[in-house]
């Protein structure tokens, strides 16, 4: 069965101490791994898309990295903006299955 | 529009009554997508269109909900006898096309709270 699982639920980070998310999952043949930011209110926003084992990619502060058994969002130096709940997707076909999220809460 | 635009972006009804809610998605994307996401949980899947075509509906909770496209753009999802576990952010997502590996883009969201 196709999941996705995210931890940690929620975290808390001072500003300028650096951590990561994880995101795990099982799918039959994963035609793409994705990183969303949602803001309360709002509906999520793309950041990153993934392929394939060995892939990075890196935005600002932000880089996520790939495995054949999950994906990690690290966070440097964090500012208070970037407080958020981050959420993960896999699509192994036509559907995307979302994680229930990381909440992100940076303090100055 | 630049992005997905969702209507209404707020919704309050009774129990029983019918509600619509309408996506309107980015110009050119024939992939559009419907999701539910209640306090605390993560995205649901409900539907999604290629087109004009829906190929699966498995992810509609009961007979109760019902989703058209018409003219491969705008979306409307509806809601018979509204239940109060059906309040929820209602998300309208659309990518440029299913089979492919390109990525999706959410709307707001349509808040429905049923009283």
């Amino acid at each position: 069965e196709d999941q996705v699982t995210q931890s940690p639920e929620a975290l808390r980070l001072q500003e300028g101490e650096s951590s990561s998310l994880n995101c795990s999952y099982t799918v039959s043949g994963l035609r793409g791994l994705f990183w969303y930011r949602q803001d309360p209110g709002k509906g999520p926003e793309f950041l990153f898309t993934l392929y394939s084992a060995g892939e990075e990619k890196e935005k600002e502060r932000l880089k996520a990295t790939l495995t054949k058994k999950e994906s990690f969002l690290h966070i440097t130096a964090p500012k208070p903006e970037d407080s958020a709940t981050y959420l993960c997707a896999v699509r192994p076909g036509n559907q995307f299955y979302f994680g229930t999220g990381t909440s992100l809460t940076v303090i100055p | 529009g630049a992005g997905v635009s969702q209507s209404p972006s707020n919704k309050v009804t009774e129990k029983g009554k019918d509600v619509e809610l309408r996506c309107d998605p980015i110009s050119g994307h024939t992939a559009l997508y419907w999701y539910r996401q209640s306090l605390g949980q993560g995205l649901e899947f409900l539907i999604y269109f290629q087109g004009n075509s829906a190929p699966d509906k498995s992810g509609l909770p009961s007979d109760r909900f019902s989703a058209e496209r018409t003219g491969g753009s705008v979306s409307t999802l509806t809601i018979q006898r509204t239940q109060q576990e059906d309040s929820a952010v209602y998300l309208c997502a659309s990518s440029l096309e299913v089979d492919s590996y390109n990525e999706q883009f959410f709307g707001p969201g349509t808040r429905l709270t049923v009283l």
